[in-house]
């Protein structure tokens, strides 16, 4: 079936630094969304991409979608500690049927 | 608007038993889509309901049913419990006109079975 792979699985970084996790698929995908876990929470959505190319700001995130739909990165600038948690992309895949594909999930770690 | 609610919140289960968990999606959303949370295997989609339809299946066994009733509140049904269900049963709502919606999850039901 249709996967999302997301990578790294962990990362930890010094509160400062800046952290990227990225999404890739071997098929183009209709679209990315980007969720946000923090411990013991639900996931809770941070945007949505469609567009080849497309990039997006959410003040020190930015989003962005490759050219060729395959791949999307999220990067945080300068992290805080309320920055940690577990990040996943998620996609309608090819075949925009409605299941919603979640990557394996990124987990930041800030050390203040 | 309140947000998705789930019950319960917890649930503790022995192998062989059946379990039914409750989602209340937010207020005017018709579409509920139900996930499984575990450590190995990530957020998987079960199904997804829409108008009290079934609108799309996961690759999950016939013991995991669920359905959707005309106030858009739905419940899954696992049966026949084994170990390896317990996990974190999430709900998201969204509107259900676009597949493209921005799903709302709830604060998910956290299943041990024994």
């Amino acid at each position: 079936g249709q996967q999302v792979m997301q990578i790294p699985q962990y990362q930890h970084v010094q509160e400062g630094e800046d952290f990227t996790t990225y999404c890739n698929s071997s098929t183009t995908l209709s679209n990315i969304q980007w969720y946000k876990q923090r411990p013991g929470g639900h996931p809770v959505f941070l945007i949505q991409l469609v567009k080849s190319g497309e990039v997006k700001k959410q003040k020190r995130l930015t989003f962005q979608f490759g050219e060729a739909k395959k791949n999307s990165s999220l990067h945080i600038t300068a992290t805080q500690t309320t920055d940690v948690g577990t990040y996943f992309c998620a996609s309608l895949g090819s075949s925009n049927t409605g299941k919603l594909i979640f990557g394996q999930g990124t987990t930041l770690q800030v050390k203040p | 608007k309140a947000g998705v609610t789930q019950t319960p919140r917890y649930l503790i289960k022995t192998r062989g038993q059946q379990v039914t968990l409750s989602c209340s999606p937010i207020s005017g959303h018709r579409s509920v889509s139900w996930y499984q949370q575990t450590p190995g295997q990530g957020l998987q989609f079960l199904f997804e309901y829409f108008s009290e339809t079934q609108r799309n299946k996961g690759n999950f066994p016939g013991r995991f049913s669920g359905r959707q009733f005309s106030n858009s509140r739905s419940e899954m049904n696992v049966s026949t419990l084994e170990l390896g269900d317990s996990a974190l049963y999430l709900c998201a709502s969204s509107p259900g006109l676009l597949l493209t919606d921005t799903q709302y999850f709830g604060p998910g039901t956290r299943l041990t079975v024994l």
